[in-house]
């Protein structure tokens, strides 16, 4: 059973840019969110989609937007980069049923802004 | 903000040792869970344990959850060097959020 797909891996972009990131969940799995992970703030959650609704929101700015697919796909962006969105950005997906909480973590998206 | 917080923030033990890791956590809970990440890559989850448990065991793994204190305790018995990762708790924060800790920095010296 494949795992949760992350793309790209690694990006370098420059101030004022826009970027987008792909995730593919596991097989089945209808809740997909996205973390951000730094080593001043830790992990923290941006937001979570299931069943393409948005389902819960962290406290980000709105340069920072998500959405789902009918195939439970999710993509991230992030507009008018600033460089402290440098950052491992994690996605992890759940079946989505309510209870236990157990997330299955992708290998991350680091990004890099210059 | 952090609902966990782990302690120490690094660990450094020598291989066949044992590392225990505390975590105190702010409000109630329905369950507690432990993730492990190597090196700047993805978590992988350990262990849950609920609310109504005081206890759970998963091969090397034991953890141990007070709620009255608001804490919990992750052990790793006979240490080996693949455990070197940094390791996190996390409690939930309603649908699939979860609020991760700062995370304690385990280092396995041979």
């Amino acid at each position: 059973k494949a795992g949760v797909t992350q793309t790209p891996r690694y990006l370098i972009k420059t101030r004022g840019q826009q970027v987008t990131l792909s995730c593919s969940p596991i097989s089945g799995h209808r809740s997909v969110s996205w973390y951000q992970q730094t080593p001043g703030q830790g992990l923290q959650f941006l937001f979570e989609y299931f069943s393409e609704t948005q389902r819960n929101k962290g406290n980000f700015p709105g340069r920072f937007s998500g959405r789902q697919f009918s195939n439970s796909r999710s993509e991230m962006n992030v507009s008018t980069l600033e460089l402290g969105d440098s950052a491992l950005y994690l996605c992890a997906s759940s079946p989505g049923a309510s209870g236990a909480n157990v997330l299955t973590f992708g290998a991350g998206s680091r990004l890099t802004v210059l | 903000s952090q609902q966990g917080e782990e302690d120490p923030q690094a660990l450094s033990i020598q291989e066949g040792e044992n590392a225990t890791m505390n975590c105190s956590y702010k409000t109630s809970i329905n369950n507690l869970q432990w993730y492990r990440q190597n090196s700047g890559r993805g978590l992988v989850h350990l262990i849950l344990i609920r609310s109504n448990e005081r206890e759970k065991h998963s091969g090397r793994l034991r953890v141990t959850l007070d709620t009255s204190k608001k804490s919990s305790s992750l052990l790793i018995t006979a240490s080996r060097a693949a455990d070197t990762a940094s390791y996190f708790c996390a409690t939930g924060g309603g649908a699939q959020k979860l609020v991760f800790g700062q995370g304690t920095r385990l280092t396995i010296n041979p």
